[in-house]
């Protein structure tokens, strides 16, 4: 079976620095790979995904994330965090358990704090 | 035009009543999911079905039927409700991209279900 382990449950940044917030995954095969974002009291939106593309994925609101198989590593960054980051990540792995039939396994979540 | 959507947004109820929960995707998706998120923010699958046909049910007690009348819609009705089944549930859709693959999911606003 597929998991994902988001490395750090807090982060917290300043306002205009870089934010990191760590993923490693473990997957028999090649993985599907996504970012969602959580906002407090709201749905799940999807931030990027990873799919045996580019190994450098872009997303919305200038994140990214690299997939690095030697390292079993999902990392997202952005280069300057803004206030409106401020809500909940979570990494998650897609696992197809049988023929037409699909999970998403999520990470614990990581939260991301943006200081002024 | 919103892609999932779930009603209610917010359910409050009594111990030992039964309740249900509705979910409409417009995305032409032909897989449907249903997660449950609950009070750490953890994100787990408790059902999965592609093309109204149930595919994955993850251990999830008797007590939780979903129903899929069509491809675009899926409910989930649980009866004689327990404390425990306090949480925020999340319906979402993919689409099935063969062998497998999937899109990535789209998530509804979620439904805050507190039991009494």
């Amino acid at each position: 079976a597929q998991s994902v382990t988001q490395l750090d449950s807090h982060v917290s940044v300043s306002e205009g620095t870089p934010v990191l917030l760590r993923c490693n995954y473990s997957s028999s095969y090649s993985p599907s790979l996504f970012w969602y974002v959580q906002h407090p009291n709201k749905g799940l939106q999807l931030l990027l995904k990873y799919t045996s593309a580019a190994t450098l994925v872009k997303g919305i609101n200038g994140f990214e994330a690299e997939f690095k198989k030697s390292e079993t590593s999902f990392h997202l960054t952005k280069p300057s965090a803004h206030m409106s980051d401020a809500a909940e990540y979570f990494c998650v792995v897609s696992d197809p358990v049988r023929e037409y039939g699909n999970k998403l396994v999520f990470g614990a979540g990581t939260i991301l704090r943006v200081k002024s | 035009d919103t892609a999932v959507s779930q009603t209610p947004k917010y359910l409050v109820t009594q111990m030992g009543n039964d309740k249900s929960i509705k979910c409409e995707q417009n995305l032409g998706h032909d897989t449907m999911y249903w997660y449950k998120q609950d009070s750490k923010k953890f994100l787990k699958i408790m059902f999965s079905y592609n093309n109204k046909e149930l595919i994955i049910n993850e251990t999830v007690p008797n007590r939780f039927s979903p129903k899929s009348p069509d491809k675009a819609h899926l409910n989930l009705h649980i009866n004689s409700l327990e404390l425990g089944d306090s949480a925020v549930y999340f319906c979402a859709s993919s689409q099935f991209l063969g062998e497998r693959s999937w899109t990535e999911a789209f998530f509804g606003q979620g439904t805050r279900l507190t039991v009494v």
